[in-house]
């Protein structure tokens, strides 16, 4: 595997369930995002971790909960989401959270029925 | 405060006509510039970067982008359009935020149809 990889690339949830999308990055990246986007809105920035720790919650909501147990994965813990959190969420690396350059993964297309 | 305008969310050329898909910024600093593609269920990749010296920057595929300081521009071109071109393009700027790191700001993006 080379790059940023996600894992489901597509998951269909019920408002009561609990659920985790994955990232791995393979760059040696020390910095990882969870960005989410929606149809016709800009890309929002929802977390960044640097070294393993959490420097930006972008008023996120606590359904929402991220976990960064290395500098290579990345995870985004789900439970008792709204329909309007559908969405597709894209996982990215940089070298550090001070680089400007971003290597995207593939993305989750998470459904909330 | 950084912002993004993409204009046109939606654009459509003709194989082999030029693609012209226009970013304007707002920024307080110098900016750091991107222009990243999304092809269908696929994440963003890089297209090119603008950080400092030469205006016109090159990147993959064909495409380029001029800085330019006077307008707040970084607009994207290609002189000759292909169907694989097809695809959804981000203008996005670099904005340092309180921690002393950088965040990307994207614009909303336009999507490219390219018809034979």
């Amino acid at each position: 595997e080379t790059g940023v990889t996600q894992t489901p690339r597509h998951l269909v949830m019920g408002m009561t369930n609990k659920k985790s999308l994955k990232c791995e990055q393979h760059l040696g990246h020390n910095a990882m995002y969870w960005y989410k986007q929606s149809a016709k809105k800009p890309l929002e920035l929802m977390f960044v971790y640097n070294f393993k720790e959490q420097t930006e919650n972008n008023s996120v909501p606590s359904r929402f909960s991220p976990e960064c147990p290395n500098s290579s994965h990345l995870f985004l813990h789900l439970h008792t989401l709204q329909p309007e959190d559908s969405a597709l969420y894209l996982c990215a690396s940089s070298q550090r959270a001070g680089e400007r350059e971003q290597y995207f993964g593939p993305g989750t297309r998470l459904t909330v029925t | 405060a950084q912002s993004v305008t993409q204009l046109g969310s939606h654009v459509s050329v003709s194989e082999g006509a030029l693609v012209l898909l226009r970013c304007n910024y707002s920024s307080s600093v110098p900016p750091y510039l991107f222009w990243y593609v999304q092809y269908p269920n696929q994440g963003l990749q890089l297209l090119l970067k603008y950080t400092t010296g030469a205006t016109l920057v090159k990147g993959i595929n064909g495409f380029e982008a001029e800085f330019k300081k006077s307008e707040t521009s970084f607009h994207l071109t290609k002189p000759s359009a292909h169907m694989s071109d097809a695809a959804e393009y981000f203008c996005a700027v670099s904005a340092l935020f309180s921690g002393g790191y950088n965040k990307l700001i994207f614009g909303a993006g336009t999507r490219l149809a390219v018809h034979p």
